[in-house]
């Protein structure tokens, strides 16, 4: 089974500061890496996803994640935040191959200061 | 393109009730995916069913169950409901259910039981 650790449960961070978000998972199999992103009252929407390949992925709204597999790590970036990043940022595994269910953290909430 | 449709959006039940929500999936879609999401737990995977049949599991007791319909709808029922069953209940569909690909979510259903 997957699991998904998210270390911070809240980051709070001045605008046009840099920011990170940190993602650890665990599993014995290959793995698909996910964050999505929820503003409030809304579901959530994919912010960028790592299959395979380059284990650097970007985002279109300047969001980065790293797959680093010795580290067990897929962290996310932004070099310098905005008011409207402000959010809760969900880190996701699924096992590759199969009907595999995908597998959440618990959150990080980003609160963007003025 | 319509996204992925949940009702009802709100809704208050009193403990010993049941309770059923409804998903319509994006149009082509045929897997749908539940989540139970609360503060502190995160996502919780319930079920997720493709083509009519449940492909994956959670850890819920047997209170919760779901179904598919060969319209690719959705409904998810809890029975003799419990304080603790107050959440948001997320729909997520996706084209396939082998999970390469993005998870599409609704807003979601919120349940406040009493």
């Amino acid at each position: 089974a997957q699991s998904v650790t998210q270390l911070d449960s809240q980051v709070p961070v001045f605008e046009e500061a840099p920011v990170e978000l940190r993602c650890n998972y665990s599993s014995s199999v290959s793995v698909y890496l996910f964050w999505y992103v929820q503003y409030p009252n809304q579901g959530l929407q994919l912010l960028l996803k790592y299959l395979s390949g380059s284990t650097l992925v970007e985002s279109i709204n300047g969001f980065e994640a790293e797959f680093n597999k010795s580290q067990t790590s897929f962290h996310l970036r932004k070099p310098s935040v905005h008011i409207s990043d402000t959010a809760e940022y969900f880190c996701a595994v699924s096992a590759s191959g199969g009907y595999q269910k995908v597998t959440f953290g618990i959150g990080t909430k980003l609160q963007v200061i003025p | 393109k319509a996204g992925v449709t949940q009702t009802p959006r709100y809704l208050i039940k009193t403990r010993g009730q049941q309770v059923t929500l409804s998903c319509s999936p994006i149009s082509g879609h045929r897997s749908v995916s539940w989540y139970q999401q609360t503060p502190g737990q995160g996502l919780q995977f319930l079920f997720e069913y493709f083509s009519e049949t449940q492909r994956n599991k959670g850890n819920f007791p047997g209170r919760f169950s779901g179904r598919q319909f060969s319209n690719s709808r959705s409904e998810m029922n809890v029975s003799t409901l419990e304080l603790g069953d107050s959440a948001l209940y997320l729909c997520a569909s996706s084209l396939e259910a082998g999970h390469t690909g993005e998870l599409f979510f609704g807003e979601g259903s919120r349940l406040t039981v009493l």
